[in-house]
């Protein structure tokens, strides 16, 4: 079975600064999705890649898939407190979106 | 536009007894699915429907049945309840490049 590895497992940064968070799969990656979650919430859908070398933003977040490292990589840029909260990668198990594995999740934090 | 919605939010269970857990979607989405979330264990799929009438079981499905007889609608029936499903469950509904997440249900069987 496929499995997802998230690093880091914990970040705090400073607002104003950069972070990446990485997802590397086990297994090819067909179709790869990133979430946030906020403690108690549902799970936001942020983007979804879907081809090597694809890349993807939604407001100040960015997302790209390196197919031949089976990763994908999601980029803050000038971070908010706002973007606190959990960053979870999905990736399509069987290649329907019905049936994605999920990462353990990123926790952020981002400080004044 | 409600987009998917379940209920209840809360639930107390005694171990033993069954429930019915609503999920819905207004998007006109084939696929939807089942998972539970749990500390140090992620989302975990347990039932998946690609359209009504059509289900399929996902990594851990034991104490729990779906059926899926409309496209709006997919419940999630536990058949007697166990300490073990003590989670947050999430019903999901899926085009081919985009999943969308209810808000979730908190269940506690004591």
């Amino acid at each position: 079975s496929q499995e997802l590895e998230q690093s880091p497992q914990s970040l705090i940064v400073q607002e104003g600064k950069n972070l990446t968070i990485n997802c590397t799969s086990s297994k090819t990656l067909y179709g790869l999705y990133w979430y946030k979650q906020k403690y108690g919430e549902g799970l936001i859908f942020l983007m979804m890649l879907q081809k090597g070398g694809e890349e993807k933003s939604h407001e100040k977040i960015t997302a790209k898939l390196d197919e031949k490292k089976q990763q994908s990589s999601l980029h803050i840029t000038a971070s908010q407190p706002s973007h606190a909260g959990i960053y979870l990668c999905g990736a399509e198990a069987g290649g329907t979106a019905s049936k994605l594995t999920f990462g353990t999740g990123t926790r952020l934090q981002v400080t004044l | 536009n409600a987009g998917v919605t379940q209920t209840p939010k809360f639930q107390v269970l005694k171990t033993g007894q069954s429930m019915t857990l609503q999920c819905a979607q207004d998007m006109n989405h084939e696929y939807m699915s089942w998972y539970r979330q749990d500390p140090g264990m992620g989302l975990r799929l347990i039932h998946y429907s690609v359209g009504a009438g059509i289900t399929d079981q996902g990594e851990v499905p034991n104490g729990y049945n779906v059926s899926r007889s409309t496209t709006e609608d997919f419940p999630l029936r536990l058949l007697s309840a166990a300490p073990s499903q003590t989670s947050v469950y999430f019903c999901a509904s899926s085009s081919p490049y985009e999943q969308y997440f209810g808000p979730g249900t908190r269940l506690t069987v004591t």
